[in-house]
């Protein structure tokens, strides 16, 4: 695709609920990563996927934080049980193989837990 | 602890002058360091990469240089245009350079008429 998407843009859930976000990388890029970015801070690394592999998820919060790329192109990130500190925007980026490779960033999802 | 810290915080300048954001890290083993632009409500978008090995790296009117001994990098902007105004962020990545990557607070610049 042109650049790397995700949905939905806005979500607001209940404290409690499942949410899944999804992100969609450049149709080329081998590698995807998910951050975490509170307002007014930097991104915070999440986990990334090497196609299908998942090479480092250290940066997920809790165990409630899981994600997948079952085919090595859309990936997922479900927080389950969620709670206000969850509320954050959720940030996805591709490249093309990892590495040195300039990270592209999609729009990302906010994530507003009440 | 691997950290990035950058100053200012924030920055208010006229247009056209020039300024420097200033970026200190202590994450190791070292593998690059990249600046990233932010616009209000939008992805960062990749200003430049430098490795270990490199002092210098300019993109257009934007500058970056790496000092790895003393572990800190800088961003000059020359002739700084209202469209500059964002958040820049400091980004140094360890290892084989994919992970972790630790991202500074950034500083938001302000470039008024």
């Amino acid at each position: 695709g042109a650049g790397v998407s995700q949905s939905p843009r806005y979500k607001v859930t209940k404290r409690g609920q499942d949410v899944t976000l999804r992100c969609d990388p450049i149709s080329s890029h081998a590698t995807l990563y998910w951050y975490q970015q509170a307002l007014g801070q930097g991104p915070e690394f999440l986990t990334y996927f090497n196609y299908e592999a998942q090479p480092d998820k250290s940066g997920l919060p809790s165990d409630r934080f899981s994600a997948e790329r079952p085919e090595g192109s859309i990936s997922t990130l479900t927080i389950q049980r969620t709670e206000q500190r969850d509320s954050a925007m959720y940030r996805c980026a591709s490249s093309l193989d990892g590495g040195l490779d300039t990270q592209y960033f999609g729009p990302g999802t906010r994530l507003t837990v009440l | 602890k691997n950290q990035v810290e950058q100053s200012p915080q924030s920055l208010i300048i006229l247009e056209g002058k020039n300024c420097t954001l200033q970026c200190n890290y202590t994450v190791s083993p070292f593998s690059n360091l990249r600046w990233y632009k932010q616009d209000t409500g939008r992805g960062p978008v990749s200003l430049t990469i430098m490795t270990f090995s490199e002092n210098t790296k300019s993109n257009g009117r934007y500058t970056a240089t790496l000092d790895a001994d003393t572990k800190q990098s800088s961003l000059h902007i020359t002739a700084s245009q209202l469209s500059d105004s964002a958040s820049y962020i400091c980004v140094v990545s360890a290892n084989s350079g994919n992970t972790p990557l630790v991202f500074g607070k950034g500083t938001r610049l302000s470039v008024i008429a």
